[in-house]
């Protein structure tokens, strides 16, 4: 079965600065999908970037990006530029490619909480 | 356009009792899924609707639970015989298709006392 795991329950930056928050997951699949969500205090879960596993180059999008490391299993979220709205809950999560190695549902890590200091 | 909307948004009940929860999944979306957020936690997976197909089930957490989608739109999660445990945010998603971005909707918090 795929897990994901992130290692830091929190994680606090210094508003400007750049943050990196680690995600490492383990699949026997090579077909899948990764991705970094961000849910706020509204409870609203936002996708912030997502990374197909066939693709080598990384995922970028405005001050978000990732490294990706698909011999080590590694897909960690970096922010640029950190602003105070970039305060929350982000959860890093994987999805398999589909049949027939397996379906469609995403597992997400326990979560990294990230607190922006003005 | 309109999101993926939830209700109720906050549902308390007492132990025992049966609940249902209602998900609006995006116009047009095929893929509608179920998730569990305790206190603090990550997402657990309960299930997945994908246009006609079988749903996947394999995330539900014991027979007193169940869901339906109903014309391939709107979908009721279903706890019956509540415990306390089950008390979570209940989180829906839709998406266009089993390859895109799932839209989440803002959940509906259950306290089951």
């Amino acid at each position: 079965a795929q897990t994901v795991t992130q290692s830091q329950p929190e994680m606090s930056v210094q508003e400007a600065e750049t943050v990196t928050l680690s995600c490492t997951y383990d699949t026997s699949e090579s077909d899948y999908y990764l991705f970094w969500y961000k849910q706020p205090p509204s409870r609203q879960m936002i996708l912030v970037i997502r990374q197909e596993a066939y693709k080598q180059q990384n995922a970028t999008e405005n001050r978000f990006s990732v490294n990706f490391q698909k011999a080590a299993k590694s897909f960690s979220l970096k922010i640029s530029d950190s602003q105070l709205g970039d305060a929350a809950m982000y959860f890093c999560a994987y999805r398999s490619g589909g049949l027939p190695t397996g379906g469609f549902k995403t597992i997400f890590g326990a979560g990294t909480r990230l607190f922006v200091k003005a | 356009g309109a999101g993926v909307s939830q209700s109720p948004s906050n549902k308390v009940t007492e132990k025992g009792k049966d609940v249902e929860l209602r998900c609006d999944p995006i116009s047009g979306h095929t893929a509608l899924y179920w998730y569990r957020q305790s206190l603090g936690q990550g997402l657990e997976f309960l299930i997945y609707f994908q246009g006609n197909s079988a749903p996947d089930k394999s995330g539900l957490p014991s027979d007193r639970f169940s869901a339906e989608r109903t014309g391939g739109s709107v979908s009721t999660l279903t706890i019956q015989r509540t415990q306390q445990e089950d008390s979570a945010v209940y989180l829906c998603a839709s998406s266009p298709g089993r390859y895109n971005e799932q839209f989440f909707g803002p959940g509906t918090r259950l306290t089951v006392l």
